[in-house]
C-alpha cells in the first residue's frame, strides 16, 4: 500500500478559486514534499516542510503539516489556467534514505 | 543552471527486446534516482545512487533491470528482456543533497511503449 496517498484523486474548479488537496501517510516521516507534475513533463518541486514545521508559504502556495494526524495539505489560492497538473505528495520516511510519492490529486482549472 | 537531460523521450520496441536510458544530472548533483511511473500513478524509485554508488535498489527488477552511474555523473538504465508491464515513463532526478533531504530535479522522462 502507498505511504502518501492524496485526496481527491482529481479536483475541477473555476479560475480564481482556491484548490486544495490534501495528503495522509501512515509512519512517522522526516519531511513532506509536494511536486507538480505537467502533461508529459517531469515533477517540479513545489515546498518541502518538514516534521517541526506545521505550515510553509510560498507565494500563491500553502501547505500545513499534522504529524497527528499524518497528514499534510496544499492550498493554492486564486488559481490560475497553468495550475492545471498533478500534485504529487512525497514523503521521507524516518530511518530511510528516499521519498515515497503518493497517487497524485488531478487538478483542472477552467477558465 | 543546464536541468536534468534524458534521452531518448520516447521508445517503441516489441516485449523481449532490450532497451537503455541515458541520464544526465545537473552539475554537482551527487545523489541521482531512476523512477518508474506508470500512467495515472505516482513515480516508483526504482534505484538511487550517491556518487557512483548504490544507495537503495530495493525495487529494481534486477532480473530484468540494471543501472550504472559511471564517475558518478551520468547514468544509464537498461531493460533486458522487456515485458509488456515496463510499460511506463522512467524519470531521471538528482539531487544535491542525499536522498529525501533536498529537493529533487526531475527531468521530462522517456516514454517506453512495449508492444
Amino acid at each position: 500500500s502507498q505511504q502518501g496517498e492524496e485526496d481527491p484523486q482529481a479536483l475541477s474548479i473555476q479560475e480564481g478559486e482556491n484548490a486544495t488537496m490534501n495528503c495522509s501517510y501512515k509512519t512517522s516521516i522526516n519531511n513532506l514534499q509536494w511536486y507538480r507534475q505537467n502533461s508529459g513533463r517531469g515533477l517540479v518541486h513545489l515546498i518541502l516542510i518538514r516534521s517541526n514545521e506545521r505550515e510553509k508559504h510560498s507565494g500563491r502556495l500553502r501547505v500545513t503539516l499534522d504529524t497527528s494526524k499524518k497528514s499534510s495539505s496544499l492550498l493554492i489560492t486564486a488559481s490560475r489556467a497553468a495550475d492545471t497538473a498533478s500534485y504529487f505528495c512525497a514523503t521521507r520516511i524516518q530511518g530511510a534514505q528516499k521519498l515515497v510519492f503518493g497517487q497524485g490529486t488531478r487538478l483542472t482549472i477552467n477558465p | 543552471e543546464a536541468g536534468v537531460a534524458q534521452s531518448p523521450r520516447y521508445k517503441i520496441i516489441e516485449k523481449r527486446q532490450s532497451v537503455a536510458f541515458w541520464c544526465n544530472p545537473i552539475s554537482g548533483h551527487a545523489t541521482l534516482y531512476w523512477y518508474q511511473q506508470i500512467l495515472g500513478q505516482g513515480p516508483k524509485l526504482l534505484i538511487q545512487f550517491q556518487n557512483n554508488g548504490v544507495v537503495d535498489d530495493s525495487q529494481l527488477p534486477k532480473d530484468r533491470f540494471s543501472a550504472e552511474r559511471l564517475k558518478g555523473v551520468d547514468s544509464t538504465l537498461k531493460i533486458q528482456p522487456a515485458k509488456l508491464e515496463d510499460s511506463a515513463v522512467y524519470l531521471c532526478a538528482s539531487s544535491s543533497g542525499t536522498g529525501g533531504n533536498q529537493p529533487q530535479h526531475f527531468g521530462d522522462g522517456t516514454r517506453l511503449s512495449i508492444l
